[in-house]
């Protein structure tokens, strides 16, 4: 069963301009993570935001939630050629067994 | 350097034919999983383990098995092998009970099965 769904599928941006993605999930977490994929390769971690906190930095990474409407956001910040990704968000539940992912936006950076 | 090791990284075989995909993780973690990744699917968890011994079904276990005989190791074993099992599959691992902790995932083996 999917849980989060990632919000836009692709995603095509001028190299130096903000990268927003959006993830809707449906049921209550424990935390919620951001993973990046490059071109089939191993997902690699981005951020961890827990489910009572609302905002939190790393880098040119932002990311937001927003318990009560059961979503989140991802901002990349002066995005770079090297940004181009997928990206996926991964709901933490309460029981200690699984992390599920979405099904990804597609990142393209353009020079 | 601290990683999880997948081999091989890509195999094709016939249908029916017994498969081992080996995986390895050299961080002393507790927590290990299996998921498989197709287009539009996302990535769909096949089993885990919490700790040696401890193993059970994620969301698409069917036609899979899989040991966790040791920490350090979690082979997927696909004992009769369908075309419909052709997909990439990724190793993770995490330090306990892969709630709150990151996932670092092996590099994956892409399968083709004929």
């Amino acid at each position: 069963s999917q849980q989060g769904e990632e919000d836009p599928q692709a995603l095509s941006i001028q190299e130096g301009e903000n990268a927003t993605m959006n993830c809707s999930y449906k049921t209550s977490i424990n935390n919620l993570q951001w993973y990046r994929q490059n071109s089939g390769r191993g997902l690699v971690h981005l951020i961890l935001i827990r489910s009572n906190e609302r905002e939190k930095h790393s880098g040119r990474l932002r990311v937001t939630l927003d318990t009560s409407k059961k979503s989140s956001s991802l901002l990349i910040t002066a995005s770079r050629a090297a940004d181009t990704a997928s990206y996926f968000c991964a709901t933490g539940g309460w029981s200690a067994s699984k992390i599920i992912f979405g099904s990804g936006t597609r990142l393209s950076i353009r020079p | 350097e601290a990683q999880v090791t997948q081999n091989p990284r890509y195999l094709i075989t016939v249908t029916g034919k017994k498969l081992t995909v080996t995986c390895s993780q050299n961080m002393n973690h507790e927590y290990m999983s299996w998921y498989r990744q197709d287009p539009g699917l996302g990535l769909r968890q096949i089993y885990y383990s919490m700790n040696v011994e401890v193993t059970d079904k994620g969301d698409v276990p069917e036609g899979y098995k899989v040991s966790r005989k040791e920490k350090r190791n979690f082979p997927l074993i696909l004992e009769s092998p369908s075309p419909n099992q052709t997909s990439l599959y990724f190793c993770a691992s995490s330090y306990e009970t892969g709630t709150n902790e990151k996932l670092f995932f092996g590099s994956g083996t892409q399968l083709s099965v004929l």
